[in-house]
């Protein structure tokens, strides 16, 4: 079955890039639409964006401006950039598979997540 | 932005109780709206997605209803393994957004 599974550093210092990557395995990455969420611990689930495996994308605008989305369809690996980061960005991020039905599309699979904190 | 308010924030129930989660949007979103299970440590699961179809898997005694702008979550005899945060989500327009979650406890 598919798994996701999220990557990257988990700690990151303040105006620096938050890097994170999730691997596809069980499926193709191909045809879908992923997608990043986080979460503060102890509080409710952001939604960051998500892309299309052509690379077109959709934002939040609340963190448009910080965030980069990219896939690689030879690796079955999507990623997320995320800058000039300060404390408030310290969270567990989320990657997830997008489900569809009639016209409308959710997340449907989620990776484990895995923590990053905004730290000097 | 559609804003959504999930009621109530804390519910104290019994297994085998019938428990009730509402969420209620700031404008329509016709049926696009998601229902998620997150358990501590672990990732949300997809409970129900078009407001009332169940995700594969997931058990029978849960069910969704709604649309518009009011819509509710059912478990209709809770389990022990039920007891966890729910929230929901619109994915009607961007940004998708997300209720503030409902945590069920034991009483």
């Amino acid at each position: 079955q598919v798994q996701l599974q999220e990557s990257g550093p988990g700690l990151v210092k303040p105006s620096e890039t938050l890097s994170l990557t999730c691997t596809v395995s069980g499926g193709s990455i191909s045809s879908y639409y992923w997608s990043w969420i986080r979460q503060p611990a102890g509080k409710g689930l952001e939604w960051i964006g998500r892309i299309y495996t052509s690379g077109s994308t959709n934002y939040n605008p609340s963190l448009k401006s910080r965030v980069t989305m990219s896939v690689d369809t030879s690796k079955n690996q999507f990623s997320l950039k995320l800058s000039s980061v300060t404390a408030a960005d310290t969270a567990v991020y989320y990657c997830a598979r997008v489900g569809t039905y009639g016209s409308g599309s959710y997340p449907d699979l989620w990776g484990q997540g895995t923590l990053v904190t905004v730290s000097s | 932005v559609i804003w959504m308010t999930q009621s109530p924030s804390l519910l104290s129930a019994s297994t085998g109780d019938r428990v009730t989660i509402s969420c209620r949007m700031s404008q329509g979103i016709s049926s696009y709206l998601a229902w998620y299970q997150q358990k501590p440590g672990k990732a949300p699961e997809l409970l129900i997605y078009a407001a009332s179809t169940l995700q594969s898997g997931v058990p029978s005694r849960f069910s969704g209803s709604g649309s518009g702008t009011d819509f509710t979550l059912t478990i209709s005899c809770l389990q022990s393994e039920d007891f966890a945060t729910y929230y929901c989500q619109q994915y009607y327009s961007f940004p998708w957004t997300f209720g503030q979650g409902t945590k069920v406890e034991i009483k």
